[in-house]
């Protein structure tokens, strides 16, 4: 089956600080790709669609100036938060559009704000 | 907007029960219907995808059902097992994908 990775898996960061978290299609190539966040026990919110080569769709109440996202190939979208809040906390998953009907989700990646 | 809930939120049953989880959504103008496993702090492992013509999807001890006229999805675990603990999500795909609210399950040994 097709495999999506998140790098990292977690990450720990100070506030005011920016941090990037990378999403690959390691066997095929995504043109869009998606990003959600997902709180302690509730479930996934979409925050942006990733197209290669144009700018990402942002969700309704998702601030682009602050989730920056980056989708320069086929196989890489990056979302970066900037200046990163305690209240930014929170388990961020990608997924990959393979086709009209497949979407392949990454492993996640725990970002914990202090 | 779709709206998608499931019921229940969390369940316990004891090993070897068959057990149904429940999914709702309320517009039925859908594409597909899929089911994911979430163990703790991980991601989404895909368990069966239902196409909008289909009415039913089985996977080993899993059947998925859709009926797309009453907004209703259910899953059913047969012979439930302690590894089968996790929390299932259903997703309704659209214009994107809309997932629901999890049923975290726990399996008693």
């Amino acid at each position: 089956g097709a495999v999506v990775s998140q790098h990292p898996s977690w990450v720990i960061c100070k506030s005011g600080t920016s941090v990037k978290i990378e999403c690959r299609s390691l066997d095929f190539q995504a043109t869009t790709m998606f990003w959600y966040r997902q709180f302690p026990k509730q479930s996934l919110m979409l925050m942006a669609t990733s197209n290669e080569g144009s700018k990402a769709t942002y969700e309704q109440g998702v601030e682009k100036d602050k989730f920056l996202i980056n989708h320069a190939s086929l196989t890489l979208s990056t979302l970066t938060v900037t200046s990163a809040h305690p209240e930014d906390s929170s388990f961020y998953i990608c997924s990959a559009r393979r086709g009209p009907d497949e979407q392949f989700f990454g492993p996640g990646t725990r970002l914990t704000v202090l | 907007k779709q709206e998608v809930t499931q019921i229940p939120a969390a369940l316990s049953v004891p090993e070897g029960e068959n057990l149904v989880l429940n999914c709702s959504f309320t517009d039925s103008a859908i594409y597909n219907l899929q089911w994911f496993r979430q163990d703790p702090g991980k991601g989404l492992t895909s368990l069966l995808l239902i196409q909008s013509s289909q009415r039913e999807q089985t996977s080993g001890r899993l059947n998925a059902s859709l009926d797309k006229s009453s907004g209703r999805s259910t899953l059913y675990i047969a012979a439930s097992q302690p590894g089968d603990s996790a929390t299932y999500l259903c997703a309704v795909i659209g214009n994107q994908f809309y997932f629901g609210t999890g049923t975290s399950l726990t399996v008693i040994p």
